[in-house]
């Protein structure tokens, strides 16, 4: 079985400032990872996959983040952010064979202060 | 827009009641699954369907059950409902062999009084 922590509930970041949002995932086989972003009251937009290949892979809005396997994280950064990236951050996993379920972290709520 | 469309977004019934959430999903994806959030429990996955049967089921209560039709769109359907219930339950769709790339729906917002 796979397991995601979010290693921070919460991230108050100063606008134009970067961030990081650190993810660890636990699994005894092979992986997709994923981050979610969830804006104030609407669905979950994806933000960014790692299937497989280079191991830094970039997404929407500026974001990008890091697989690195033998401290199996995928955490998430970008250099500058914005107001409009005040959201809620799922971390997800699932097996790259066989069951396809996602596995969500807690969560990171980021909020961006001017 | 990701192209998965739930209906309703929002349903308030009462205790002991049952509802059922549609989903519509992207044109072309076979696999359709639903998750159900909540404050204490986080986002937990309940059921996935390919193309009519069942795939895989998580931490599905049996008051809980769901079905894929032959047009694709899937129906979760909730019985006998407590207080506990209320969630978003969210469901996204994938199309398979596309590195299980799941598209979430906007979700509909159980209120379960």
């Amino acid at each position: 079985a796979q397991s995601v922590t979010q290693l921070d509930s919460q991230v108050p970041v100063f606008e134009e400032a970067p961030v990081e949002l650190r993810c660890n995932y636990s699994s005894s086989v092979s992986v997709y990872l994923f981050w979610y972003v969830q804006y104030p009251n609407q669905g979950l937009q994806l933000l960014l996959k790692y299937l497989s290949g280079s191991t830094l892979v970039k997404g929407i809005n500026g974001f990008e983040a890091e697989f690195n396997k033998s401290q199996t994280s995928f955490h998430l950064r970008k250099p500058s952010v914005h107001i409009s990236d005040t959201a809620e951050y799922f971390c997800a996993v699932s097996e790259s064979w066989g069951a396809q379920k996602l596995v969500f972290g807690q969560g990171t709520r980021l909020t961006i202060n001017p | 827009d990701s192209g998965v469309t739930q209906t309703p977004k929002h349903l308030i019934t009462a205790t002991g009641q049952r509802v059922t959430l549609r989903c519509s999903p992207r044109s072309g994806d076979l696999s359709v699954y639903w998750y159900q959030q909540s404050l204490d429990q986080g986002l937990q996955f309940l059921i996935q369907y390919y193309n009519g049967e069942e795939r895989a089921k998580g931490n599905i209560l049996e008051r809980f059950s769901a079905q894929q039709f032959p047009d694709l769109h899937s129906e979760l359907n909730l019985s006998s409902l407590e207080l506990g219930d209320s969630a978003l339950y969210f469901c996204a769709s994938s199309l398979q062999g596309d590195g299980n790339i799941q598209y979430f729906g906007a979700g509909t917002r159980l209120s379960v009084l």
